[in-house]
Protein backbone atom coordinates (compact mmCIF):
# COMPACT_ATOMS: atom_id res chain seq x y z
CA UNK A 1 0.00 0.00 0.00
CA UNK A 2 1.17 3.59 -0.62
CA UNK A 3 2.24 5.14 2.51
CA UNK A 4 4.20 7.79 4.70
CA UNK A 5 6.76 6.42 6.90
CA UNK A 6 8.25 8.07 9.65
CA UNK A 7 11.30 6.80 11.57
CA UNK A 8 12.02 6.01 14.39
CA UNK A 9 8.66 5.73 15.84
CA UNK A 10 10.15 6.95 19.40
CA UNK A 11 13.24 8.39 19.84
CA UNK A 12 14.61 9.97 22.82
CA UNK A 13 17.66 12.53 22.82
CA UNK A 14 19.94 14.11 25.13
CA UNK A 15 19.19 18.13 25.96
CA UNK A 16 21.62 19.78 23.08
CA UNK A 17 22.58 16.96 21.27
CA UNK A 18 21.60 16.76 17.56
CA UNK A 19 18.62 14.22 16.20
CA UNK A 20 17.54 14.22 12.99
CA UNK A 21 13.73 12.58 12.32
CA UNK A 22 13.35 10.55 9.31
CA UNK A 23 10.28 10.69 6.25
CA UNK A 24 9.21 8.62 3.46
CA UNK A 25 6.95 8.14 1.62
CA UNK A 26 5.79 5.91 -2.00
CA UNK A 27 3.14 8.20 -2.69
CA UNK A 28 4.91 10.10 -5.50
CA UNK A 29 3.80 13.50 -3.87
CA UNK A 30 5.38 16.64 -4.54
CA UNK A 31 4.87 18.28 -1.30
CA UNK A 32 6.09 16.64 1.59
CA UNK A 33 5.54 18.89 5.46
CA UNK A 34 6.85 18.71 8.91
CA UNK A 35 4.34 19.71 11.84
CA UNK A 36 5.25 19.64 15.55
CA UNK A 37 2.42 18.91 17.86
CA UNK A 38 2.76 18.77 21.54
CA UNK A 39 0.23 17.29 23.70
CA UNK A 40 -3.38 18.27 23.73
CA UNK A 41 -2.80 20.27 20.65
CA UNK A 42 -3.16 20.95 17.24
CA UNK A 43 -0.09 19.58 14.65
CA UNK A 44 1.59 23.17 14.21
CA UNK A 45 3.29 23.71 10.67
CA UNK A 46 7.09 24.14 10.67
CA UNK A 47 7.96 23.95 7.54
CA UNK A 48 7.09 22.32 3.96
CA UNK A 49 8.93 21.57 0.46
CA UNK A 50 7.04 22.10 -2.97
CA UNK A 51 9.49 20.10 -5.04
CA UNK A 52 12.62 21.22 -4.53
CA UNK A 53 11.71 24.58 -3.21
CA UNK A 54 11.59 24.77 1.04
CA UNK A 55 9.16 26.79 2.87
CA UNK A 56 9.88 28.17 5.98
CA UNK A 57 6.88 29.03 8.64
CA UNK A 58 7.94 32.63 9.96
CA UNK A 59 7.64 31.24 13.37
CA UNK A 60 9.83 28.36 13.22
CA UNK A 61 13.06 28.57 15.35
CA UNK A 62 16.61 27.97 13.89
CA UNK A 63 16.94 24.32 15.56
CA UNK A 64 15.09 22.70 13.21
CA UNK A 65 16.40 22.32 9.89
CA UNK A 66 14.93 19.64 7.15
CA UNK A 67 16.31 18.29 3.73
CA UNK A 68 14.83 16.85 1.03
CA UNK A 69 17.14 14.60 -1.17
CA UNK A 70 14.75 13.35 -3.57
CA UNK A 71 10.90 12.89 -3.87
CA UNK A 72 10.71 10.00 -1.44
CA UNK A 73 12.51 11.37 1.62
CA UNK A 74 12.15 14.19 4.14
CA UNK A 75 14.55 14.96 6.93
CA UNK A 76 14.22 17.07 10.27
CA UNK A 77 17.47 17.90 11.77
CA UNK A 78 16.77 19.31 15.09
CA UNK A 79 20.51 21.30 16.02
CA UNK A 80 19.97 21.67 20.13
CA UNK A 81 16.98 19.84 21.24
CA UNK A 82 15.59 21.68 24.34
CA UNK A 83 13.25 20.52 26.70
CA UNK A 84 10.63 22.47 25.04
CA UNK A 85 10.76 20.29 22.01
CA UNK A 86 9.79 17.49 23.29
CA UNK A 87 6.65 16.70 21.04
CA UNK A 88 5.07 14.73 18.69
CA UNK A 89 7.09 15.17 14.79
CA UNK A 90 4.58 14.45 11.95
CA UNK A 91 5.30 13.94 8.34
CA UNK A 92 2.38 14.71 5.87
CA UNK A 93 2.62 14.54 2.09
CA UNK A 94 0.10 15.71 -0.67
CA UNK A 95 -0.20 16.36 -4.59
CA UNK A 96 0.59 20.13 -5.90
CA UNK A 97 -0.15 21.14 -8.97
CA UNK A 98 0.20 25.44 -9.67
CA UNK A 99 -1.54 26.44 -6.67
CA UNK A 100 -3.88 23.86 -5.97
CA UNK A 101 -3.14 21.39 -3.01
CA UNK A 102 -4.78 18.32 -2.69
CA UNK A 103 -5.41 16.18 0.55
CA UNK A 104 -2.57 15.85 3.26
CA UNK A 105 -1.86 12.58 4.31
CA UNK A 106 0.33 12.08 7.86
CA UNK A 107 2.56 9.22 8.54
CA UNK A 108 2.31 7.84 12.06
CA UNK A 109 4.71 10.31 13.57
CA UNK A 110 7.84 10.31 16.08
CA UNK A 111 7.66 11.09 19.63
CA UNK A 112 10.62 12.73 20.69
CA UNK A 113 11.68 12.84 24.27
CA UNK A 114 14.52 15.03 25.69
CA UNK A 115 16.59 14.33 28.24
CA UNK B 1 -7.86 36.17 9.76
CA UNK B 2 -8.54 32.34 8.93
CA UNK B 3 -9.96 30.17 11.85
CA UNK B 4 -11.15 27.44 12.75
CA UNK B 5 -12.64 26.49 15.92
CA UNK B 6 -13.99 23.60 17.45
CA UNK B 7 -16.21 24.29 20.40
CA UNK B 8 -16.08 21.68 22.71
CA UNK B 9 -12.63 20.04 23.87
CA UNK B 10 -14.10 16.72 25.21
CA UNK B 11 -17.43 14.90 24.40
CA UNK B 12 -18.55 11.64 26.12
CA UNK B 13 -20.88 9.68 24.68
CA UNK B 14 -22.19 5.65 24.88
CA UNK B 15 -21.76 3.25 22.61
CA UNK B 16 -24.33 2.77 20.40
CA UNK B 17 -25.42 6.80 20.54
CA UNK B 18 -25.45 8.77 17.61
CA UNK B 19 -22.16 11.69 17.42
CA UNK B 20 -21.95 15.06 16.43
CA UNK B 21 -18.39 17.13 16.31
CA UNK B 22 -18.69 20.79 15.68
CA UNK B 23 -16.49 22.67 13.42
CA UNK B 24 -17.09 26.63 12.59
CA UNK B 25 -14.43 28.36 10.16
CA UNK B 26 -13.30 31.65 9.51
CA UNK B 27 -12.45 32.08 5.58
CA UNK B 28 -12.62 34.18 2.94
CA UNK B 29 -14.02 31.99 0.06
CA UNK B 30 -14.67 28.99 -0.43
CA UNK B 31 -12.89 26.73 1.54
CA UNK B 32 -11.39 23.22 1.10
CA UNK B 33 -12.45 21.33 4.62
CA UNK B 34 -11.03 17.74 5.98
CA UNK B 35 -11.73 15.86 9.11
CA UNK B 36 -8.89 13.48 10.90
CA UNK B 37 -8.81 11.69 13.30
CA UNK B 38 -5.96 10.81 15.86
CA UNK B 39 -5.42 7.59 18.22
CA UNK B 40 -2.99 8.71 20.83
CA UNK B 41 0.58 8.09 19.92
CA UNK B 42 -0.79 7.50 16.03
CA UNK B 43 -0.40 10.07 13.16
CA UNK B 44 -3.63 11.89 11.33
CA UNK B 45 -6.06 9.42 9.71
CA UNK B 46 -8.04 11.17 6.99
CA UNK B 47 -11.73 10.51 7.58
CA UNK B 48 -13.81 12.75 4.92
CA UNK B 49 -13.03 16.08 2.94
CA UNK B 50 -15.25 18.52 1.06
CA UNK B 51 -14.03 20.31 -1.84
CA UNK B 52 -17.42 21.13 -3.77
CA UNK B 53 -20.32 19.51 -4.57
CA UNK B 54 -22.39 17.59 -2.82
CA UNK B 55 -22.54 19.47 0.74
CA UNK B 56 -23.54 16.05 2.65
CA UNK B 57 -19.86 13.78 2.19
CA UNK B 58 -19.80 10.30 3.31
CA UNK B 59 -15.99 9.53 4.84
CA UNK B 60 -14.32 6.09 5.87
CA UNK B 61 -15.54 4.47 9.28
CA UNK B 62 -19.40 5.70 8.97
CA UNK B 63 -18.72 9.42 9.52
CA UNK B 64 -20.54 12.33 7.37
CA UNK B 65 -20.10 15.53 7.53
CA UNK B 66 -22.17 18.39 6.34
CA UNK B 67 -21.08 21.51 4.94
CA UNK B 68 -22.93 24.64 5.32
CA UNK B 69 -21.75 27.79 4.01
CA UNK B 70 -24.37 30.07 5.70
CA UNK B 71 -23.37 29.02 9.04
CA UNK B 72 -19.36 28.50 8.19
CA UNK B 73 -20.19 25.21 9.32
CA UNK B 74 -18.31 21.40 8.81
CA UNK B 75 -19.91 19.41 11.40
CA UNK B 76 -18.98 15.68 11.67
CA UNK B 77 -21.58 13.12 12.49
CA UNK B 78 -21.94 9.50 13.27
CA UNK B 79 -25.49 7.56 13.94
CA UNK B 80 -24.17 4.91 16.42
CA UNK B 81 -20.84 5.23 18.10
CA UNK B 82 -18.25 1.79 18.77
CA UNK B 83 -16.04 2.11 21.20
CA UNK B 84 -12.61 1.87 18.89
CA UNK B 85 -14.60 5.94 18.03
CA UNK B 86 -12.59 7.13 21.11
CA UNK B 87 -9.73 9.35 19.68
CA UNK B 88 -8.95 13.04 19.06
CA UNK B 89 -10.85 14.55 15.83
CA UNK B 90 -9.53 17.56 14.16
CA UNK B 91 -11.18 19.87 11.67
CA UNK B 92 -8.73 21.46 9.30
CA UNK B 93 -9.49 23.78 6.72
CA UNK B 94 -7.11 23.86 3.53
CA UNK B 95 -6.74 27.07 1.69
CA UNK B 96 -4.62 27.46 -1.38
CA UNK B 97 -1.13 26.88 -1.13
CA UNK B 98 -1.30 24.13 1.19
CA UNK B 99 -1.24 25.29 4.51
CA UNK B 100 -3.53 23.23 6.44
CA UNK B 101 -5.26 25.16 9.72
CA UNK B 102 -6.00 23.37 12.70
CA UNK B 103 -8.79 23.52 15.12
CA UNK B 104 -8.05 22.81 18.31
CA UNK B 105 -9.55 19.05 18.43
CA UNK B 106 -11.90 17.35 20.19
CA UNK B 107 -11.25 14.65 22.54
CA UNK B 108 -14.13 11.82 22.09
CA UNK B 109 -15.18 9.11 25.21
CA UNK B 110 -17.24 6.53 24.73
CA UNK B 111 -18.95 5.11 27.41
CA UNK B 112 -19.73 1.13 27.51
Amino acid sequence: DAMVIQNPRYQVTQFGKPVTLSCSQTLNHNVMYWYQQKSSQAPKLLFHYYDKDFNNEADTPDNFQSRRPNTSFCFLDIRSPGLGDAAMYLCATSRASGQTTDTQYFGPGTRLTVL
Amino acid sequence: AQSVTQPDIHITVSEGASLELRCNYSYGATPYLFWYVQSPGQGLQLLLKYFSGDTLVQGIKGFEAEFKRSQSSFNLRKPSVHWSDAAEYFCAVGPLGGKLIFGQGTELSVKP
